[in-house]
């Protein structure tokens, strides 16, 4: 079948680093992608793995192991700013080419 | 180049009314998706579409739901008779191509409420 589970609440302190994992079960995909959701506001892209390891971008990275079913979004030097839902995603190769998203990580940012 | 854009932005219907939604794509993009999304959930896949061919539906109940993407004009998601459980946020994106391998650009969503 088709499944992501990520973990539904993360609370992390302004200025560290936390990471958000994604697991999914798949018979194949072309790549994993990140969205940020800020409440009430539509999801933007962040990021798109297609091999495994680790792509960074500024402030933000992400990381796919296609074997262990696993990515990870990493967020350094938080900021208040980045409390907001972050969903993972990928379109299965069998089938349409829909997108299936995961249930979100709602992330909080103390000061 | 102008986003996606949905409209309207909320909608209140009475149990019973119907619910029209708009979406129009990215120019350039002949790929729609919609979504449903329940507060502090996430986007439930509905439907997929490309200029006069509903795709997927397999998301979309079969009953009262319906969506069409015609040659000229928006998408529209169409929910007749609504109910209460039909609350929630509705959300349009759109790709330039298939093959999941395409970032989806999102609109802002259609809030409906239904008393």
């Amino acid at each position: 079948g088709q499944n992501i589970d990520q973990p539904t609440e993360m609370t992390a302190t302004e200025g560290a680093i936390v990471q958000i994992n994604c697991t999914y079960q798949t018979s194949g995909f072309n790549g994993l992608f990140w969205y940020q959701q800020h409440a009430g506001e539509a999801p933007t892209f962040l990021s798109y793995n297609v091999l495994d390891g680790l792509e960074e971008k500024g402030r933000f990275s992400s990381f796919l192991s296609r074997s262990k079913g696993y990515s990870y979004l990493l967020l350094k030097e938080l900021q208040m700013k980045d409390s907001a839902s972050y969903l993972c995603a990928y379109s299965p190769t069998s089938g349409t080419y829909k997108y299936i998203f995961g249930t979100g990580t709602r992330l909080k940012v103390l000061a | 180049n102008a986003g996606v854009m949905q409209n309207p932005r909320h909608l209140v219907r009475r149990r019973g009314q119907e619910a029209r939604l708009r979406c129009s794509p990215m120019k350039g993009h002949s790929h729609v998706y919609w979504y449903r999304q329940l507060p502090e959930e996430g986007l439930k896949f509905m439907v997929y579409l490309q200029k006069e061919n509903i795709i997927d539906e397999s998301g979309m109940p079969k009953e009262r739901f319906s969506a069409e993407f015609p040659k000229e004009g928006p998408s529209i998601l169409r929910i007749q008779q609504v109910v209460r459980g039909d609350s929630a946020a509705y959300f349009c994106a759109s790709s330039p191509s298939a093959g999941g391998i395409y970032e989806q650009y999102f609109g802002p969503g259609t809030r409906l409420t239904v008393t």
